[in-house]
């Protein structure tokens, strides 16, 4: 079975660009999650979504945003894009909303220039 | 919010020793989770284990959740060990997060 897909791989966009980043959750699996991992840091939790609406948001500023589509695949948006915001965007996927295990797809890497 | 503490922050083993990785958390938690990072960024499940001990080959995880911590042991280490290890855990009502420690990195030697 495929895991979690996450595209694309790579990406460079200027400051003040608009950014959107896509992931596939296991086939199955209902609920996504969006985290940020900055160099030498652990992952920080942005969004969690099951069965398309909002269900946890970690301390983002309102530039992120995300939505979760009928087949369970999801959305992050990002705009007015920062130096900051340069890092690897991981997209997880669970079962069900209050399964625990969560599985994590390879990351997109986004930089900022 | 809860608190994550990993330790050591570095770790250069010899291929062939054993070690432990250690995780504390400040608060009671429902999920607790080992991951090990590879040089692509690819977060790689070891262990789901909020409590009690799990064995996968060399590797092996336990979970002591009345003391708030965890350990994983790495046994007869290979240089495919290479990597950051993270623990991270949930806790109930806390909009279903995994909130991560700060990792160890793992460097093994031929």
């Amino acid at each position: 079975d495929a895991g979690v897909t996450q595209s694309p791989t790579h990406l460079i966009k200027t400051r003040g660009q608009h950014v959107t980043l896509r992931c596939s959750p296991i086939s199955g699996h209902k609920s996504v999650s969006w985290y940020q991992q900055v160099l030498g840091q652990g992952p920080q939790f942005i969004f969690q979504y099951y069965e398309k609406e909002e269900r946890g948001r970690g301390n983002f500023p309102d530039r992120f945003s995300a939505r979760q589509f009928p087949n369970y695949s999801s959305e992050l948006n990002v705009n007015a894009l920062l130096l900051g915001d340069s890092a690897l965007y991981l997209c997880a996927s669970r079962q069900e909303f209050f399964s625990y295990e969560q599985y994590f797809g390879p990351g997109t890497r986004l930089t900022v220039t | 919010g809860i608190q994550v503490e990993q330790s050591p922050p570095d770790l250069i083993l010899q291929e062939g020793a054993n070690s432990t990785l250690r995780c504390n958390f400040s608060d009671s938690v429902n999920n607790l989770q080992w991951f090990h990072q590879n040089p692509w960024g690819q977060l790689i499940n070891l262990f789901y284990i909020p409590s009690g001990t799990k064995q996968n080959g060399r590797l092996s995880a336990t979970t002591v959740a009345t003391e708030r911590y965890s350990l994983l042991y790495i046994s007869s280490s290979q240089t495919t060990d290479s990597g950051v290890y993270f623990c991270a855990v949930e806790r109930a009502n806390a909009g279903n997060m995994l909130t991560f420690g700060g990792g160890t990195r793992l460097m093994v030697k031929p």
